[in-house]
C-alpha cells in the first residue's frame, strides 16, 4: 500500500537553529499538507500547499515556517529559527482531493 | 468558531465488552465528519468519512454513525489490537482547508 514517508524520524535541534522536515508524498496526490501535535494535545493544521503555491495557512503558520516542493516527489517544512514551544510531532499527508488524507508517521522535533 | 469534542478522554475495555466513542461538533456547514486511528509515535490512519446525518459506516469490529450534532464509533467485541487513540476530525466552515481534530479518545482493551 503506498505511503508517505517522513524524514528523519527524530530531529533534536538547538533554539535558534534552522530545521528541514522532510516527506515524500504519495506519487499521485496532488494536495500537501503539513500538520503538528504537541504532545498532549490535538493534531493541529498548519498549510496546505496545492498546484505548487500555499493553498491556506493557519495562524500557526507564521513567518518562521515556509514549505517548497523543490522537486517532484519531495515536499518540505523549513522552521527559519526554532523556539522551544516548536517541539512537537510534525505530520505531513497527501490526498488526491481535498480530504482523502495519507498521513505521515511524522517527525518529532525537540528543541533544546 | 469551529469546535470538535470527543468523549470520554480516556476508556478501558475488557476484550468483548462493546462500547460507544462519542464526538461532538460544532461547524457551519458541515462537509464530513472523519474518524482516525493514532497508534502511540505514528501519524493518524483513516477509517471513515461520513457526510449526512443518518449516514452508517463499518469496518470490522467499527461503525460509525452520523447525526447533526454528534457521531458516534462504536466497537463491537473489542480486541487488544484495537487498543488506540480514535480521533474525529471536521474541515472547518466557510470552505476553509485543513482539518480541525478533536482531542482524541485513548481506547485501551485488555485481554
Amino acid at each position: 500500500e503506498p505511503e508517505v514517508t517522513q524524514t528523519p524520524s527524530h530531529q533534536v535541534t538547538q533554539m535558534g537553529q534552522e530545521v528541514i522536515l522532510r516527506c515524500v508524498p504519495i506519487s499521485n496526490h496532488l494536495y500537501f499538507y503539513w500538520y503538528r501535535q504537541i504532545l498532549g494535545q490535538k493534531v493541529e493544521f498548519l498549510v496546505s500547499f496545492y498546484n505548487n503555491e500555499i493553498s491556506e495557512k493557519s495562524e500557526i503558520f507564521d513567518d518562521q515556517f515556509s514549505v517548497e516542493r523543490p522537486d517532484g516527489s519531495n515536499f518540505t517544512l523549513k522552521i527559519r529559527s526554532t523556539k522551544l514551544e516548536d517541539s512537537a510531532m510534525y505530520f505531513c499527508a497527501s490526498a488526491t482531493d481535498n480530504y482523502g488524507y495519507t498521513f505521515g508517521s511524522g517527525t518529532r522535533l525537540t528543541v533544546v | 468558531e469551529d469546535q470538535v469534542t470527543q468523549s470520554p478522554e480516556a476508556l478501558r475495555l475488557q476484550e468483548g465488552e462493546s462500547s460507544s466513542l462519542n464526538c461532538s461538533y460544532t461547524v457551519s456547514g458541515l462537509r464530513g465528519l472523519f474518524w482516525y486511528r493514532q497508534d502511540p509515535g505514528k501519524g493518524p490512519e483513516f477509517l471513515f468519512t461520513l457526510y449526512s446525518a443518518g449516514e452508517e459506516k463499518e469496518k470490522e469490529r467499527l461503525k460509525a454513525t452520523l447525526t447533526k450534532k454528534e457521531s458516534f464509533l462504536h466497537i463491537t467485541a473489542p480486541k487488544p489490537e484495537d487498543s488506540a487513540t480514535y480521533l474525529c476530525a471536521v474541515p472547518p466552515g466557510g470552505g476553509a482547508d485543513g482539518l480541525t481534530f478533536g482531542k482524541g479518545t485513548h481506547l485501551i482493551i485488555q485481554p
